[in-house]
C-alpha cells in the first residue's frame, strides 16, 4: 500500500517568516494530494490540494508544489501568523482509494 | 446542514466493556469512514464504507466493527474495550471516494482504563 512520509514533525518560526512541510509518497500511481490543518482540539480540515497534472498551485499565502518524478510534495505557507499555528497533514491517494495520511507536523508560530 | 456529527465527545470505559461511538452525515455523502489519531501517528483508518452496506478494513481494524444500514449513519462499534485503544477517533465523509473532500467530525475522545 501507499507509504506517505512528512517532516519536519515539529517546524517553530517567527511571525512573518516562510514555513516549508515535505511530504514524500511511494505509490507512483497516486495523483491527488491534500493537505488538512488541524488546530487544537478541531477537526482537520482541508486547506489545499493538488492533483498530478499540476505542478503548483497557490491561494493567497498557501502554496503546494508537486514533484512526480522524485515522488514528493510540499506546503509552503508565507508570512506566517499566529493563526497559522496548528498541526498539518499530508496525503495522498490514487483513484477510488482512501487517501493515506502523513503523521503531520506541528507548526508553532511565535508573535 | 450539520455536516458530519460524533456522539459522545468524551466517553471513559473500562477495560473489557463495549461500547459504540455514533457518526451521522446530512449531506448525502455516499463514502464515510474512520480513523484513530494517536500522538505522533497521524491519522489512522480503522474501517471504512462506500455506500449503505458495503464495508471493508482500513489499516488498523482489529477491536472494532462497523456496520452502514443507512446512507446517513456509520457506527464504530468497540467489543472489548482495551487501553490501546484510548485515542481520538474521528469519522469522515465524502460525495465520492474518486479524490474529493473529505469532510471530518469533531471527533470523540475515548480514555480506556
Amino acid at each position: 500500500g501507499e507509504n506517505v512520509e512528512q517532516h519536519p514533525s515539529t517546524l517553530s518560526v517567527q511571525e512573518g517568516d516562510s514555513a516549508v512541510i515535505k511530504c514524500t509518497y511511494s505509490d507512483s500511481a497516486s495523483n491527488y494530494f491534500p493537505w488538512y490543518k488541524q488546530e487544537l482540539g478541531k477537526r482537520p480540515q482541508l486547506i489545499i490540494d493538488i492533483r498530478s497534472n499540476v505542478g503548483e498551485k497557490k491561494d493567497q499565502r498557501i502554496a503546494v508544489t508537486l514533484n512526480k518524478t522524485a515522488k514528493h510534495f510540499s506546503l509552503h505557507i508565507t508570512e506566517t501568523q499566529p493563526e497559522d499555528s496548528a498541526v498539518y497533514f499530508c496525503a495522498a491517494s490514487k483513484g477510488s482509494y482512501i487517501p493515506t495520511f502523513g503523521r503531520g507536523t506541528s507548526l508553532i508560530v511565535h508573535p | 446542514n450539520a455536516g458530519v456529527t460524533q456522539t459522545p465527545k468524551f466517553q471513559v470505559l473500562k477495560t473489557g466493556q463495549s461500547m459504540t461511538l455514533q457518526c451521522a452525515q446530512d449531506m448525502n455523502h455516499e463514502y464515510m469512514s474512520w480513523y484513530r489519531q494517536d500522538p505522533g501517528m497521524g491519522l489512522r483508518l480503522i474501517h471504512y464504507s462506500v455506500g449503505a452496506g458495503i464495508t471493508d478494513q482500513g489499516e488498523v481494524p482489529n477491536g472494532y466493527n462497523v456496520s452502514r444500514s443507512t446512507t446517513e449513519d456509520f457506527p464504530l462499534r468497540l467489543l472489548s474495550a482495551a487501553p490501546s485503544q484510548t485515542s481520538v477517533y474521528f469519522c469522515a465523509s465524502s460525495y465520492s471516494p474518486f479524490q474529493e473532500t473529505q469532510y471530518f467530525g469533531p471527533g470523540t475522545r475515548l480514555l480506556v482504563l
